[in-house]
């Protein structure tokens, strides 16, 4: 298995631009969660899907900033308009059901926003 | 709600020194807690999880964690520590929410730095 895919890996665009980021799960999982990882604020979730259904989206800064699953095998975290400080690492992660089950991450798509 | 602590955003420690890296959750139900490494610029890997069977888990590279219940702890260390080692680590509960999809809550992290 390829484990969780994220493209692009990099990400430079100016201010007000759309930006949209992928995600590949690992085929069989059914949860996915989306994490953006600053210096300031460490890791955090910011939406998950269980079963493509979003899950609980609390974590999502503002209007901004949206998600979707269309299906089991893709997932899109959008920024539209971005701004400087949305510049982030952004993970994907994906895990099978369960509370002892651990999250696989992609390798992460760094984000900046000038 | 679920929440982790980790004590120590810097450990610094010589090679072949005992690396301890510390680890307090809090939780209303017995927990599962995981550690996971990021080396620079990539995503983060396993090294270890515990489920509630045994308290001393083993997990990758030498690593290992326990489980203590009465101090609310799964403190990580490692014997003798490698160049290799140095790296970001993390620790995190499952979110035992009603959604039951094992949600991560991550500690803030501790960044390890290994002198020859």
């Amino acid at each position: 298995d390829a484990g969780v895919i994220q493209s692009p890996r990099h990400e430079v665009t100016e201010m007000g631009q759309e930006v949209t980021l992928r995600c590949k799960p690992i085929s069989g999982h059914n949860s996915l969660f989306w994490y953006r990882q600053t210096m300031m604020r460490g890791l955090e979730l910011l939406i998950y899907f269980n079963n493509n259904v979003p899950i609980d989206d609390s974590g999502m800064p503002e209007d901004r900033f949206s998600a979707k699953m269309p299906n089991a095998s893709f997932s899109t975290l959008k920024i539209q308009p971005s701004e400087p400080r949305d510049s982030a690492v952004y993970f994907c992660a994906s895990s099978l059901n369960g509370l002892n089950t651990e999250a696989f991450f992609g390798q992460g798509t760094r984000l900046t926003v000038v | 709600a679920q929440s982790v602590t980790q004590l120590g955003s810097h450990v610094s420690v010589s090679e072949g020194a005992l690396v301890l890296l510390r680890c307090n959750y809090s939780s209303s139900v017995p927990p599962y807690l995981f550690w996971y490494v990021q080396y620079p610029n990539q995503g983060l890997q396993l090294l270890l999880k515990y489920t509630s069977a045994a308290t001393l888990v083993k997990g990758i590279n030498g690593f290992e964690a326990e489980f203590k219940k009465s101090e609310t702890s799964f403190h990580l260390t490692k014997p003798s520590a490698h160049m290799s080692d140095a790296a970001e680590y993390f620790c995190a509960v499952s979110d035992k929410g009603s959604s039951n999809t094992g949600k991560l809550i991550f500690g803030q992290g501790t960044t390890l730095q290994v002198k020859p």
